[in-house]
């Protein structure tokens, strides 16, 4: 059955560094979408993604964060300078009509 | 907007007890309704859902059906297991995003 893949499942940062969380999501969807949970709370939606441009995104996705497709098959979620409240654990989600969602396992970001 | 109301947790059962976690939701037009389930230190996994008023999603026991009359799509067991245990998340998608309820942990003590 497709997956979506996301890469690496733990990252550490210090505070201020930049991180790139990465994801493959099933090939012939075309709908992208970044979710986050913190640790033990609801999931949030972050932005969604179609057709190379950002299609929604929440109060929670300001300047800090970018995402990108930068190559017809990676979905990167880019947070410029964490911060101690960006620790969570990041899913990255692809959809198409017929198939509905796919989630990927996740990558917990740790922000020391 | 789009919203998913759920059951606060946690919820505490005995194995082989009947399990009801409800959920409510707020669209406009017809969205597809799901449940996800997050076992301990794990991602999400789709467990059931719905695509249309009167479906009933089914899988491992769960049941669900969506009730455009009430907005509702309760999550049902008639006996849980241990392994149940976990994080149930209910969510909607109006095919241009999901939003998801805030989540009903669940234990099932022995």
């Amino acid at each position: 059955e497709p997956e979506v893949t996301q890469t690496p499942s733990h990252q550490v940062t210090q505070m201020g560094q930049e991180v790139i969380l990465r994801c493959v999501p099933i090939s012939n969807h075309l709908y992208f979408y970044w979710y986050r949970q913190i640790l033990g709370q609801k999931v949030e939606f972050l932005v969604s993604f179609y057709n190379n441009e950002i299609s929604e995104k929440s109060e929670i996705f300001d300047d800090q964060f970018s995402v990108e497709r930068p190559d017809g098959s990676n979905f990167t979620l880019k947070i410029r300078s964490t911060k101690l409240e960006d620790s969570a654990m990041y899913f990255c989600a692809s959809n198409s009509p017929e198939a509905g969602y796919t989630f990927g396992s996740g990558t917990r970001l740790t922000v020391v | 907007g789009n919203s998913v109301t759920q059951m606060e947790g946690p919820v505490t059962l005995s194995e082989e007890a009947f399990l009801t976690i409800n959920c409510t939701y707020t669209a406009t037009g017809y969205p597809s309704l799901f449940w996800y389930v997050q076992y301990p230190g794990e991602g999400l996994q789709l467990l059931l859902k719905a695509t249309k008023a009167d479906d009933k999603g089914s899988n491992k026991g769960f049941e669900a059906t969506y009730r455009k009359e009430t907005t509702s799509f309760h999550l049902e067991k008639g006996s849980v297991q241990v392994s149940d245990s976990a994080v149930y998340f209910c969510a909607l998608s109006d095919h241009l995003d999901m939003r998801f309820g805030a989540g009903t942990r669940l234990t099932v003590k022995p």
